[in-house]
């Protein structure tokens, strides 16, 4: 089964100031997505970057990006330029390929804080 | 706002008691997922169903069971509630097959509260 670990509970940053959030995640799988989900305090569920495994390219999102080690099994996401509004807590999901049956594992997130 | 439209966002109900959460989603999505976020189990997969079939499934408790009607909106049964299935319900949707352009969009979420 598929395990995904984010090892940062809690996080706090200045505005301004730039931020990364570490997932890993365990699996035997070849082909993969890997997300990053936001959910600020209205509770919503926000799809902030994916990134496909067999892609070696980094995912990029204006100022979102990540940092994909595939064989490390490692995807961290890279918050620059942070705003008060990036305050939210974040998910790093991981779903497998599987034509027809897709499920979304999550970790346990990470709370970020942008203080002013 | 991602499309997809859940009902109702709060509820509050008796130990014992049946609800039924409601899904909608985005418009052309054959398939709804159901996801429960509790304080302790943090986010977690119950079942997936797809143009009406039930595809996966996850840790859904024999209490609860979902369906996915004919215009593709989906439902949620919680039955004999207990204290523990206070959580926030995820509805989700996403196209035929998650790939490139596509992905799975979640909902606000129904606010379940059992007292």
């Amino acid at each position: 089964a598929q395990t995904v670990t984010q090892s940062q509970p809690e996080m706090s940053v200045q505005e301004a100031e730039t931020v990364t959030l570490s997932c890993t995640y365990d699996t035997s799988e070849n082909n993969y997505y890997l997300f990053w989900y936001k959910q600020p305090p209205s509770r919503q569920m926000i799809l902030v970057i994916r990134q496909e495994a067999y892609k070696q390219q980094n995912a990029t999102e204006n100022r979102f990006s990540v940092n994909f080690q595939k064989a490390a099994k490692s995807f961290s996401l890279k918050i620059s330029d942070s705003q008060l509004g990036d305050t939210a807590m974040y998910f790093c999901a991981f779903m497998k390929h599987d034509q027809g049956a897709q499920k979304l594992v999550f970790g346990q997130g990470t709370r970020l804080t942008i203080n002013p | 706002d991602s499309g997809v439209t859940q009902t109702p966002k709060h509820l509050i109900t008796a130990t014992g008691q049946r609800v039924t959460l409601r899904c909608s989603p985005r418009s052309g999505d054959l398939s709804v997922y159901w996801y429960q976020q509790s304080l302790d189990q943090g986010l977690q997969f119950l079942i997936q169903y797809y143009n009406g079939e039930e595809r996966a499934k996850g840790n859904i408790l024999e209490r609860f069971s979902a369906q996915q009607f004919p215009d593709l909106h989906s439902e949620l049964n919680l039955s004999s509630l207990e204290l523990g299935d206070s959580a926030l319900y995820f509805c989700a949707s996403s196209a035929i097959e998650v790939g490139p352009g596509n992905t799975i969009y979640f909902g606000e979420g129904s606010w379940l509260t059992v007292v």
